[in-house]
């Protein structure tokens, strides 16, 4: 089975600094899919970068970018030019790649509260 | 375009009564995920429906159950509940294998 860490239950970062959460994960797959969602206290998940494994170039999405290393199986994200806004959970999630139509289970981790100091 | 609607909130229910919690998929998309999560916890998969059928389960007992309507809608059952069983019910859409659209989701109390 799968397993998702996230080591860092609390992380702050000052308006405008950059900021990098950690994840690990354990799997015997080698083809998968990483994703960070975010939760603001709104409750709603919301998808902020997805990562394919098999694609050795890190995703990227505006602010948000990711460091992606297989072989030490991590899965950092790193938010630059911190926003008010960007105050949430974050969570680290996986996937596999072998899901088809209507096996597509997530495995979360125990996620990351970050804290914006204005 | 309408995302993910959940409901009811917020509900509170006594201990061994039986709950049904509600869920409506992004326009477009034919794949419901249900999770639960506990307060300070990352979401657990309880589990998923497509073409109307149980796809895959988690590790949850049959306490949980579920249904998905031709209309693509979800429905989550929990009988017998426990103080356990209190916790943020999600609800997740997607369509071909892509990514899940999560609902603001449904928060469970049981006293």
């Amino acid at each position: 089975a799968q397993t998702v860490t996230q080591s860092q239950p609390e992380m702050s970062v000052q308006e405008a600094e950059t900021v990098t959460l950690s994840c690990t994960y354990d799997t015997s797959e080698s083809d998968y899919y990483l994703f960070w969602y975010k939760q603001p206290p709104s409750r709603q998940m919301i998808l902020v970068i997805r990562q394919e494994a098999y694609k050795q170039q890190n995703a990227t999405e505006n602010r948000f970018s990711v460091n992606f290393q297989k072989a030490a199986k991590s899965f950092s994200l790193k938010i630059s030019d911190s926003q008010l806004g960007d105050a949430a959970m974050y969570f680290c999630a996986y996937r596999s790649s072998l899901s088809n139509f209507g096996n597509e289970k997530l495995t979360f981790g125990t996620g990351t509260r970050l804290t914006i100091i204005p | 375009d309408a995302g993910v609607t959940q409901s009811p909130t917020h509900l509170i229910k006594t201990r061994g009564q039986q709950v049904t919690l509600r869920c409506s998929p992004k326009s477009g998309h034919d794949t419901v995920s249900w999770y639960q999560q506990a307060l300070g916890q990352g979401p657990q998969f309880i589990f998923q429906y497509y073409e109307e059928e149980e796809r895959q389960r988690g590790n949850f007992p049959d306490r949980f159950s579920g249904h998905q309507f031709p209309n693509y809608s979800s429905e989550l059952n929990v009988n017998a509940l426990l103080l356990g069983d209190s916790a943020l019910y999600l609800c997740a859409s997607s369509f071909a294998g892509y990514e899940q659209y999560f609902g603001p989701g449904t928060r469970l109390t049981v006293t």
